[in-house]
């Protein structure tokens, strides 16, 4: 079983913080990390596709970047609001291309 | 767009009884996925499928079966449902390593 982790596992910020969450995953047989965000009774839905070691990526105020060499990926919220409020997901696709395996999710809660 | 539809949205099932949850993806993704939602657990992968006719394990299989007869459909079936099978199921589908897309989940009890 593929180890997929995130730290921190929830978060509380003030309206206004910037703030940002760690995915760690085997630095071997890569293809793909993406980040999902994931809102309570929803289903999850992509943020960001990374393929290649360096890549960043930005929507909004919400920014990755990802180091396959050493096997970790961050994620950033710039002046968080409350609608940011969501469980935040990684997922490491290995080699095959087929196979996701996700973190446990960093749950993000913002305080108007 | 439909993208990936699951059914039942609810359910709940007396311990040894059986039942199918329905997923449908009309993106003509060759990959399909059933995960599980666990409290504190994350994505638990319970069963995929890279095309029409073939399906694979993934890391919690036991009490479930799959079939994929057509590129679209992808049932889960329990088979004699258990208390440990109380979870949220997430159907999904992607295209080779690309964005995976979820349905909306199915909520399923068992007493």
């Amino acid at each position: 079983i593929l180890n997929v982790e995130q730290s921190p596992q929830s978060l509380h910020v003030q309206e206004g913080d910037s703030t940002n969450f760690t995915c760690s995953f085997p630095s071997s047989n890569f293809y793909a990390l993406h980040w999902y965000r994931w809102e309570t009774a929803k289903s999850p839905e992509a943020l960001f596709v990374m393929t290649l070691n360096g890549d960043e990526k930005k929507k909004g105020r919400i920014s990755a970047t990802l180091n396959t060499k050493e096997g970790y990926s961050y994620l950033y919220i710039k002046g968080s609001q409350p609608e940011d409020s969501a469980t935040y997901l990684c997922a490491f696709i290995d080699g095959t291309g087929n196979q996701f395996y996700f973190g446990t999710g960093t749950s993000l809660t913002v305080i108007p | 767009n439909a993208g990936v539809t699951q059914t039942p949205k609810f359910r709940i099932l007396k311990i040894g009884q059986s039942m199918t949850l329905q997923c449908a993806q009309d993106m003509n993704h060759n990959y399909m996925y059933w995960y599980r939602q666990d409290p504190g657990m994350g994505l638990k992968l319970i069963y995929y499928s890279v095309g029409a006719g073939i399906t694979d394990k993934g890391e919690v299989p036991n009490g479930y079966n799959v079939s994929r007869s057509t590129t679209e459909d992808f049932p889960l079936r329990l088979e004699l449902a258990a208390p440990s099978q109380t979870s949220v199921y997430f159907c999904a589908s992607s295209s080779s390593g690309n964005t995976i897309y979820f349905g909306e989940g199915s909520w399923l009890t068992v007493v």
